[in-house]
């Protein structure tokens, strides 16, 4: 069954980067992903589109800041000189066989 | 500029029947599948269901499957939930999301299911 793991919260201070991971499931490494990001008492933004090999596409108006990544079934979303907008929840997406999934997102804390 | 405006959202009781909708403008609307998604409160996002872009297939999440009916209609841009047999549990915020990715997303239409 594919299933996307996220770690519930992170944090890191102003200015800083910090790397969010979301991690497929056992058979999945070759999926792509999306990255979502959802503010406070908004709908969510796309993000980008993240292949196995680390190439991504970035939606309109994503700042340079956003960046993907891979390594295996591993795949990252970093974000760099952290603003105060970029307090949100991130969440990582794909499909399966006839089925939307979503990881359980993590909670991104601005210090 | 991609718009996504969902409505039909409201109170309604359990076993009860509401059709949400989902108008779309800035984009080619008939050239990409669409999506549902729904945010039950202070939970994560839920994939509902999904409708390619010439109706030819469709799909839901097992926790709707039988209740919920997706459908479109390319030449309004708009995209229709028809949910029956409503529970508490399908209480949530339901956003329209165009495209395979989620490229696009609505503001959200709020569906209480309450006595």
């Amino acid at each position: 069954q594919l299933v996307l793991t996220q770690s519930p919260s992170a944090s890191a201070s102003l200015g800083a980067s910090v790397k969010l991971t979301c991690t497929l499931s056992s058979g999945h490494s070759s999926y792509a992903i999306a990255w979502h990001q959802q503010q406070p008492e908004k709908g969510p933004r796309y993000l980008m589109k993240l292949n196995s090999d680390g190439s991504h596409s970035k939606g309109d108006g994503i700042p340079d800041r956003f960046s993907g990544s891979s390594s295996g079934a591993e795949r990252y979303l970093t974000i760099s000189s952290l603003q105060s907008e970029d307090e949100a929840d991130y969440y990582c997406q794909t499909w399966g066989t006839g089925e939307g999934v979503f990881g359980g997102g993590t909670k991104l804390t601005v210090l | 500029e991609v718009q996504l405006v969902e409505s039909g959202g409201g109170l309604v009781k359990p076993g009860g029947s509401l059709r949400l909708s989902c108008a779309a403008s800035g984009f080619t609307f008939s050239s990409y599948s669409m999506n549902w998604v729904r945010q039950a409160p202070g939970k994560g996002l839920e994939w509902v269901s999904s409708i390619s872009s010439s109706s030819s297939y469709i799909y839901y999440a097992d926790s709707v499957k039988g209740r919920f009916t997706i459908s479109r209609d390319n030449a309004k841009n708009s995209l229709y939930l028809q949910m029956n047999s409503l529970r508490a549990e399908d209480t949530a915020v339901y956003y329209c999301a165009g495209t395979y990715y989620f490229d696009y997303w609505g503001q959200g239409t709020l569906v209480t299911v309450s006595s």
